[in-house]
């Protein structure tokens, strides 16, 4: 009974190619985010949807684009895929509001050749 | 604009010395601080947060407002918190939880 999924766990793809993560949540959260892991370990949120409503949109190209077809999934679809996309993608979720812990999904590993 | 800032990148130390991972923060405003932690090959997880005050398997943080610090301690390490550690902040006017992570710290443990 896993709270944050997400799949794949590894994608290995070509420049240029589009890509889906899926990300699914089952702890009835409102709130669910991704955030992208780059190389060096920095963790930086992407995006952020509250019951299917974007709500943070973080200065990410527009070939990254988030769907949220109910409040307890949160995709992201990635346009024609350039090297510098390769990194660890996590989804998180949490009630509404600063003060609640965010549950991390295990991450997909991106990586573009 | 905040900002989090973690100065080290690798902290060493010995099974049973005290460990102390520092971070401060610039925000205009009042943030609430957090501390998530990953261990090898297990998801991100929230290990204390300033607001709750709790002690989570040792570890304290105290938020120093004149220093912006919230700094993350344990008395005596345990070769179990080997992990990588982040600290992070959310603007307390912020409705959405929005997270900025500071750029983490590996902590090993050795025996």
């Amino acid at each position: 009974d896993t709270a944050v999924s997400q799949t794949p766990k590894y994608l290995v793809t070509q420049m240029g190619n589009d890509k889906s993560i899926k990300c699914e949540q089952n702890l009835g959260h409102d709130t669910m985010y991704w955030y992208k892991q780059d190389s060096k370990k920095f963790l930086k949120i992407m995006f952020s949807y509250n019951n299917k409503e974007l709500i943070i949109n973080e200065t990410v190209p527009n070939r990254f684009s988030p769907k949220s077809p109910d409040k307890a999934h949160l995709n992201l679809h990635i346009n024609s895929l350039e090297l510098g996309d390769s990194a660890v993608y996590f989804c998180a979720s949490s009630q509404q509001g600063w003060s609640y812990e965010q549950y991390f999904g295990p991450g997909t590993r991106l990586t573009v050749t | 604009a905040q900002r989090v800032t973690q100065p080290e990148k690798l902290l060493s130390v010995f099974k049973g010395a005290p460990v102390e991972l520092k971070c401060n923060y610039s925000y205009s405003g009042s943030p609430e601080l957090f501390w998530y932690v990953q261990y090898s090959r297990q998801r991100l997880q929230l290990l204390l947060r300033h607001i709750s005050r709790e002690s989570i398997k040792g570890f304290t943080a105290d938020l120093n407002k004149g220093e912006t610090s919230f700094h993350l301690k344990k008395p005596f390490a345990q070769e179990e918190d080997s992990a990588m550690y982040y600290c992070a902040l959310s603007p307390l006017t912020d409705s959405w939880g929005k997270l900025q992570f500071g750029a983490g710290t590996q902590v090993v443990v050795t025996p």
